[in-house]
């Protein structure tokens, strides 16, 4: 069975100053894809950021990237320059393709942007 | 408008009571799930569907069964609300391909008295 663990339920960052989020997981599949899901006071999921995992150029998408070690099953997010409106709640997730695109949610980080 | 709708956004119901949640996508994904957020536990499966003749149990099945009425349609019922189902209810869709990201509803608010 898959499992992804995110042991930071909660962390805070002054606006401007950058934060990583720590994820790890455990498969035994080699083909597989991680993502990064922010879920704001609004409730909505919003996909921040994806990985596949045969990748070894870590993603980017502006403020966020990933520190992806596929070796230690290490995924990690980073946000640079916080802004108010990253504060939310972020899921760290592990896809297989195989079975249906199963999805499997860590427990989250809620994330705090202070002014 | 949102491409994946759920409705209702909120409900308050008593114990013992059916209810029904529904979604509807404008995606034209084939595959559709059910998932279900309490606090510390993150998201959990509760039913799949992969096309209209398919439907897979998930994770915590139980209690919870689903219709897939149409391509675009997926609704979840509780048979009989018990108060440890209050929690919040996402639905979502992908496609099959190779990106796999999960398109997610705004959620539906469960209260069970």
């Amino acid at each position: 069975a898959q499992t992804v663990t995110q042991s930071q339920p909660e962390m805070s960052v002054q606006e401007a100053e950058t934060v990583t989020l720590s994820c790890t997981y455990d498969t035994s599949e080699s083909n597989y894809y991680l993502f990064w899901y922010k879920q704001p006071p609004s409730r909505q999921m919003i996909l921040v950021i994806r990985q596949e995992a045969y990748k070894q150029q870590n993603a980017t998408e502006n403020r966020f990237s990933v520190n992806f070690q596929k070796a230690a099953k290490s995924f990690s997010l980073k946000i640079s320059d916080s802004q108010l409106g990253d504060t939310a709640m972020y899921f760290c997730a592990f896809m297989k393709p195989r079975a249906g695109n199963q999805f499997y949610f860590g427990t989250g980080t809620s994330l705090t942007v202070i002014p | 408008d949102a491409d994946v709708t759920q409705t209702p956004r909120n409900r308050i119901t008593k114990t013992g009571k059916r209810i029904m949640l529904e979604c509807s996508q404008t995606k034209g994904h084939d595959r559709m799930y059910w998932y279900r957020q309490d606090p510390g536990l993150g998201l959990r499966l509760i039913y799949y569907s992969f096309d209209v003749k398919d439907i897979n149990k998930g994770e915590i099945s139980d209690g919870y069964s689903v219709s897939r009425q149409a391509q675009a349609k997926f609704s979840l019922s509780l048979e009989s609300a018990i108060p440890n189902q209050t929690a919040l209810y996402f639905c979502a869709t992908s496609d099959a391909g190779a990106t796999g990201e999960l398109f997610f509803g705004e959620g539906s608010r469960l209260t069970v008295l």
